[in-house]
């Protein structure tokens, strides 16, 4: 079951917007596209899901590529708490494969 | 907001040694998983329950290995013996229903010396 691909690490300034990609060709009709991120010596942290259709929260905006094949996680404006490893995952039932992630770097 | 308990934080055990890491999911959450996180890699699934019956742990060495999720509340993942590779972060999951997001715990850091 092939993972996602995500880019290895992206800069941003503090105050912008991330437009983190991800790419899951592989996916089926019933996976989920979940977003996760990890700061240092912590545990993952939930940030967004979706299926189908585009999803806000108070976290970011995930918007889904209209053939599913791909997704764009969103950060409307960056922090410096935004600093982390972010991770596409492509769930299949109740399964979490992760891949590599993002690092997502914030600069002051 | 509810969490994923973990003990202990941080562990070191010398090699050959037993070494055990416990997890309280959420309340109420069926799914528990357990993960390893080797350093600068993504988790890696071990084992996933659902209540008190493992339905995943083909990623699990179980010569060495052993989870478990008596009465589908809390789980023991353990190690006997430890070797140097074993040192890495074992994250404990839960989940509800399917189509809901993961909540992991902070993770349990273990180095084997």
């Amino acid at each position: 079951d092939a993972k996602t691909t995500q880019p290895n690490s992206m800069e941003s300034n503090e105050e912008e917007p991330v437009h983190l990609p991800c790419n899951h060709s592989t996916i089926s009709g019933t996976d989920y596209i979940h977003w996760y991120r990890q700061l240092p010596s912590q545990g993952p942290e939930y940030v967004i899901h979706g299926l189908t259709s585009n999803v806000n929260n108070r976290m970011a905006s995930l918007a889904i590529a209209e053939d599913r094949k791909s997704s764009t996680l969103i950060l409307h404006r960056a922090t410096l708490r935004d600093a982390a490893v972010y991770y596409c995952i492509k769930a299949a039932g109740n399964k979490l494969t992760f891949g590599g992630g993002t690092r997502v770097l914030v600069k002051p | 907001e509810a969490e994923v308990a973990q003990s202990p934080r941080y562990k070191i055990t010398e090699k050959s040694q037993a070494v055990a890491f416990w997890c309280d999911p959420i309340s109420g959450h069926a799914t528990l998983y357990w993960y390893r996180q080797i350093l600068g890699q993504g988790p890696e699934l071990l084992v996933q329950f659902q209540d008190e019956s493992v339905v995943d742990d083909s990623q699990l060495p179980k010569d060495r290995f052993s989870a478990e999720r008596l009465k589908g509340v809390d789980s023991t993942l353990k190690i006997q013996p430890a070797e140097l590779g074993d040192s890495a972060m074992y994250l404990c999951a839960s989940s509800g229903a399917i189509g809901y997001g993961y909540t992991f715990g902070s993770g349990t850091r273990l180095t084997v010396v």
